[in-house]
Formats: C-alpha cells, structure tokens, sequence
C-alpha cells in the first residue's frame, strides 16, 4: 500500500502561472517531508522541506504547505518557469535513523512558454 | 566536492543473470542508500548502510543484496534477473542521520 501518494501523474502550466504539486500520506505519525526534482538521465534533487511543526515553509519562487489533519501537502511554484518542467517527488522520512525516505509516485510537471 | 557516482550508466541483462551496480558516494558521507525506480511506482527503498552495515532494508525478495566497504563505496547485487527487475537503480549518500539525500545519476538496468 502506497503511504504517500501523488494522485496526479502530470500536470501542464502556462509559464509565468502558478504550478500546484499535491502529496497525500496515511500515517499520521510522519513528522518530516520533502520535495525532490529529478530531470530525466538525472537523479532527484532536493528542492524544499517542512517538518511537521511549521505549516508553511518558503524558499524563493518554492513554498511548501502542510496540512496535518488533512495529511496533505502541496508544493507551490510561483512563477513557473520553463526550466522547471520535470519529474517532482515528495517524501517523507521513515524513521529517524536516516537513509530511508519513503516516495510518492511523481508528478511530471511541464510549463509551457 | 564529487558528487555520488553510480556505474555503469546503462547495463542490459538476459533473464536468470546476476548483476552488480556500484556507487560511490560523496566524500564524507557514511551513509548509502539504493532505491529502484519503476514507471508509476515512484521510488521504492531496497536499503541503507552505514558504516558496512546493513541498517534498513525495504521489501524486496531475498535476490536483491547489497553491501558497503570500509570506504563507504556500496554495491547492489540482483541474482537471477526477471523482465521486471528493469528499472533505474538509483544510488543516494547522507551524513549519517541526515534526512537530506543527495542522488547519483542511476544506473538504468534493462533486462530482455
């Protein structure tokens, strides 16, 4: 059983507008998620992350949100770039030992010029 | 600094053979671990080492090994290989308890 999930699988935006990555988890005990952005031939790259005491967390055109009752989050970009277009993945950290984050499926977005 | 470094780049297999993909990851880092990548399953955990020992391991079949050496360079090992083992292995390095992982390039293994 998938414990996070990305229910969207692609997503398109017009460059300039505002691009909106949504992750769903069932355990209601994760405390630690993060965004990952992999190009193709790539591997993932960390972009952002929240821990479970802030609901919002913001870097540049990048913002997190995190909703703990929902046991949703969502990656806001703003604007959207061309150069943004690739596969995002959100995590979250198992346990506290490390090394171990469990992934959503991916949503590959495309901005569009 | 290098960044992780998984070889070879691209690897095809016939069913039944065994196959080894390496990594090295970034200097200091004393943990690594590998996750296989299939389309429309995201990433799935196989394990994590640190310091040569095995410290988390995910649900894959016993097929799947790994190991790390002194100078935290890890290998995974897949025994006879099936069609669905094709994937992109990727291989990750952290500090240690760090949350933060930093990915090689993968190592896309096709198997016919």
């Amino acid at each position: 059983d998938q414990q996070v999930k990305q229910n969207s699988p692609s997503l398109s935006v017009q460059e300039g507008r505002i691009s909106i990555l949504n992750c769903d988890y069932t355990n209601s005990m994760f405390d630690y998620f993060l965004w990952y952005k992999k190009y193709p031939a790539e591997g993932p790259t960390f972009l952002i992350s929240i821990s479970s005491i802030k609901d919002k967390n913001e870097d540049g055109r990048f913002t997190v949100f995190l909703n703990k009752s929902a046991k949703h989050l969502s990656l806001h970009i703003v604007p959207s770039q061309p150069g943004d277009s690739a596969v995002y993945f959100c995590a979250t950290l198992a346990d506290n030992q490390g090394g171990k984050l469990i992934f959503g499926q991916g949503t590959e977005l495309s901005v569009k010029p | 600094k290098a960044g992780v470094t998984q070889t070879p780049r691209y690897l095809i297999k016939t069913r039944g053979q065994q196959v080894t993909l390496s990594c090295s990851p970034i200097s200091g880092h004393r943990s690594v671990s590998w996750y296989q990548q299939t389309p429309g399953q995201g990433l799935q955990f196989l394990f994590e080492y640190f310091s040569e020992t095995q410290r988390n391991k995910g649900n894959f079949p016993g097929r799947f090994s790994g190991r790390q050496f002194s100078n935290s360079r890890s290998e995974m090992n897949v025994s006879t290989l099936e069609l669905g083992d094709s994937a992109l292995y990727l291989c990750a390095s952290s500090l240690g308890s760090s949350e933060k992982l930093f990915f090689g390039s993968g190592t896309q293994l096709s198997v016919l």
